[in-house]
């Protein structure tokens, strides 16, 4: 499968300051890259889909203006939490989706603790 | 509309013990499944996947599941699990309507204890 990785894994910002972070596919060429949230002992929650050379597809309730995303090369997505809030802390995980198979693999997570 | 539902929330099992985790999804076209584990405060691992063939699917760490397209069903077993196998694990599908991006189940905890 592919190898994805994310840094930070760890960050802590004040409120109001912005925060990136990268996801990076070490072995694949990624088209299309996901992020995705995830709260304490809770399942996964889409952002918004990555795509390489084009603006990115956000789901329904994110806020696109707080949560920029640029993917700018096929291995290379960032995420950017603007303005961030204590309720923007979380656990935020990308993936690499590989269309032959449909299978999605995903990096180790970035947990974000704003004060 | 594509969704997972994961029956249960928490499994307790003792180490060497068989575990199954029960994954059910509904969806109106053919999908793809897949299981993913979630060791704390790191990312999923893909355990195995459905996508067509064989209904019996073999993945990694001595896990499987098994396809029932009429129950619409995809639980994942384990014969003898080991306290390593503690972690959170998730069923997730795609398919076409969704653009084959994925919808995770809520997941299921499992401890293992000696």
């Amino acid at each position: 499968g592919a190898v994805v990785s994310q840094h930070p894994s760890r960050v802590i910002c004040k409120s109001g300051t912005s925060v990136k972070i990268e996801c990076r596919s070490l072995d694949f060429q990624a088209t299309t890259m996901f992020w995705y949230r995830q709260f304490p002992k809770q399942s996964l929650m889409l952002m918004a889909t990555s795509n390489e050379g084009s603006k990115a597809t956000y789901e329904q309730g994110v806020e696109k203006d707080k949560f920029l995303i640029n993917h700018a090369s096929l291995t290379l997505s960032t995420l950017t939490v603007t303005s961030a809030h204590p309720e923007d802390s979380s656990f935020y995980i990308c993936s690499v989706r590989l269309l032959a198979f449909y299978e999605q693999y995903f990096g180790p997570g970035t947990r974000l603790t704003v004060t | 509309a594509q969704s997972v539902t994961q029956l249960d929330s928490q499994v307790p099992v003792f180490e060497e013990a068989p575990v199954e985790l029960r994954c059910n999804y509904s969806s109106s076209v053919s999908v793809y499944l897949f299981w993913y584990v979630q060791y704390p405060n790191q990312g999923l691992q893909l355990l195995l996947k459905y996508l067509s063939g064989s209904t019996l699917v073999k993945g990694i760490n001595g896990f499987e599941a098994e396809f029932n397209k009429s129950q619409t069903s995809f639980h994942l077993r384990k014969p003898s699990v080991h306290i390593s196998d503690t972690a959170e694990y998730f069923c997730a599908v795609s398919s076409i309507l969704n653009d084959y991006k994925l919808s995770f189940g809520a997941g299921t905890t499992v401890t293992v204890r000696a």
